[in-house]
């Protein structure tokens, strides 16, 4: 079975620090693996995701996330986080539907 | 494109009362999913549909529990003698079917307290 798993329960950063929210897989062949956020009784909102090709990928608000296959990791990143990305973040693979990680809280502090 | 839709977006039902929750995915859209997350937790996979057709079902989704998207649009999940366990936010999600890869959008989710 394909699975993603998320280290951190959460993740404190100041406004203006570079953000990283971690995710490795478990995949047998190519994984196909995304980024969701879900802002407080929101649903979940699309932010990128890894089909092929380069490596790093860009998403939507700034993020990028970079595929390391030696690593088996797709760890989210954000050059200077905002105080508006505190949230809760979801990995994910996809296998003709979703499988989630536990998900990350992001808190970035002023 | 107005995204996923689901309705009514809270709902407070007594043990033992049946619910119903509407899901509308983009128009274009042949895949539907229905997911559940309880507080802290990511979301689970309860079901999908491609056009009319129903796929595949978690075990999650007990005999309490039916699905149906009848004409290939618009989508229900019925949940039967409701118990307090079945607390949780609901998740419709739709997407293109073109193998796997395609982008998953959800909707904003429907509330369900059991009291």
């Amino acid at each position: 079975a394909q699975s993603v798993a998320q280290p951190e329960d959460q993740v404190n950063v100041a406004e203006g620090n570079p953000l990283t929210v971690k995710c490795t897989y478990s995949v047998s062949g190519n994984p196909y693996l995304f980024w969701y956020v879900q802002y407080p009784n929101r649903g979940l909102q699309f932010l990128l995701k890894y089909i092929t090709g380069d490596n790093l990928v860009k998403g939507s608000y700034g993020f990028e996330a970079e595929f390391n296959k030696s690593q088996t990791s797709f760890h989210l990143k954000k050059p200077s986080a905002l105080v508006s990305d505190s949230a809760l973040y979801f990995c994910a693979v996809d296998d003709y539907k979703l499988s989630f990680g536990a998900g990350t809280t992001v808190t970035v502090r002023a | 494109d107005t995204g996923v839709s689901q309705d009514p977006r809270h709902k407070i039902t007594k043990r033992g009362q049946n619910v119903t929750f509407r899901c509308d995915p983009i128009s274009e859209h042949n895949r539907l999913y229905w997911y559940r997350q309880t507080l802290g937790q990511g979301p689970e996979f309860l079901t999908y549909f491609q056009n009319e057709a129903q796929l595949e079902k978690s075990r999650l989704l007990s005999d309490r529990f039916s699905a149906e998207r009848p004409k290939g649009s618009f989508s229900t999940l019925e949940i039967q003698r409701t118990e307090q366990g079945d607390s949780a936010m609901y998740l419709c999600a739709s997407s293109l079917a073109r193998g796997s890869g395609n982008t998953i959008y959800f909707g904003e989710g429907s509330w369900l307290t059991v009291v």
